[in-house]
């Protein structure tokens, strides 16, 4: 079964900093770009970072550049969201997110939209 | 930056009813990387249409996806009662990289 399964959310002092971890299971992770999205409470969608299939290509929303950092490992099928100098709006439901489909071999991309989804997990930013 | 409206903010209609939901971008799109989401309370969103009008695996014919440009619609033939939720169009692939509509709410009229 495809599965995204996100990790790492919690209660945490504005300033502070949290680690969110994805792992991806029943399909070639590194075959697949990834993004982070984040929903507040009763809010729409917010998509937050992109990385490549490689991690040798990251995009960031403005929102949070220079604080949020992505990361993969893809030998260990995992996406990685660090997340520094938190404030209250980054208060949400984050969510990993499978993208396109990279085939290397036949240098070949294929964008079926965001197909895949984690549950999310929630970071609450708050004293 | 490209901007996503859509419209209308909620759409009340009965079930069995024809649901049509706009999105409109700032500028041009490209129809193949424009994508529409369902959403219910407390779950996270589901892919129902990829390059503009594509359906995603296991999406019933009732929804379907036109348009380019910049105008794009979502339609929903006829709605069952498990097809009230909130729909969000996407984009993808202009700056900034990634842009999600505010979202289109059909409920229960």
């Amino acid at each position: 079964e495809v599965q995204l399964v996100e990790s790492g959310g919690g209660l945490v002092q504005p300033g502070g900093s949290l680690r969110l971890s994805c792992a991806a299971s029943g399909f070639t992770f590194s075959s697949y770009e990834m993004n982070w999205v984040r929903q507040a409470p009763g809010k729409g969608l917010e998509w937050v970072s992109y990385i490549s299939s490689s991690g040798s290509t990251i995009y960031y929303a403005d929102s949070v550049k220079g604080r949020f950092t992505i990361s993969r490992d893809n030998a260990k099928n995992s996406l990685y969201l660090q997340m520094n100098s938190l404030r209250a709006e980054d208060t949400a439901v984050y969510y990993c997110a499978r993208g396109a489909y990279v085939d290397t071999a036949m240098a070949a991309y294929y964008y079926y939209g965001m197909d895949v989804w984690g549950q999310g997990t929630t970071v609450t930013v708050s004293s | 930056e490209i901007v996503l409206t859509q419209s209308p903010g909620t759409l009340s209609l009965s079930p069995g009813e024809r649901a049509t939901l706009s999105c409109r971008a700032s500028q041009s799109v490209s129809s193949s990387y424009l994508a529409w989401y369902q959403q219910k309370p407390g779950q996270a969103p589901r892919l129902l249409i990829y390059g503009a009008s594509s359906r995603a695996t296991g999406i019933p014919d009732r929804f379907s996806g036109s348009g380019s440009g910049t105008d794009f619609t979502l339609t929903i033939s006829r709605l069952e009662p498990e097809d009230f939720a909130v729909y969000y169009c996407q984009q993808y692939g202009s700056s900034p990289l990634v842009t999600f509509g505010p979202g289109t709410k059909v409920d229960i009229k």
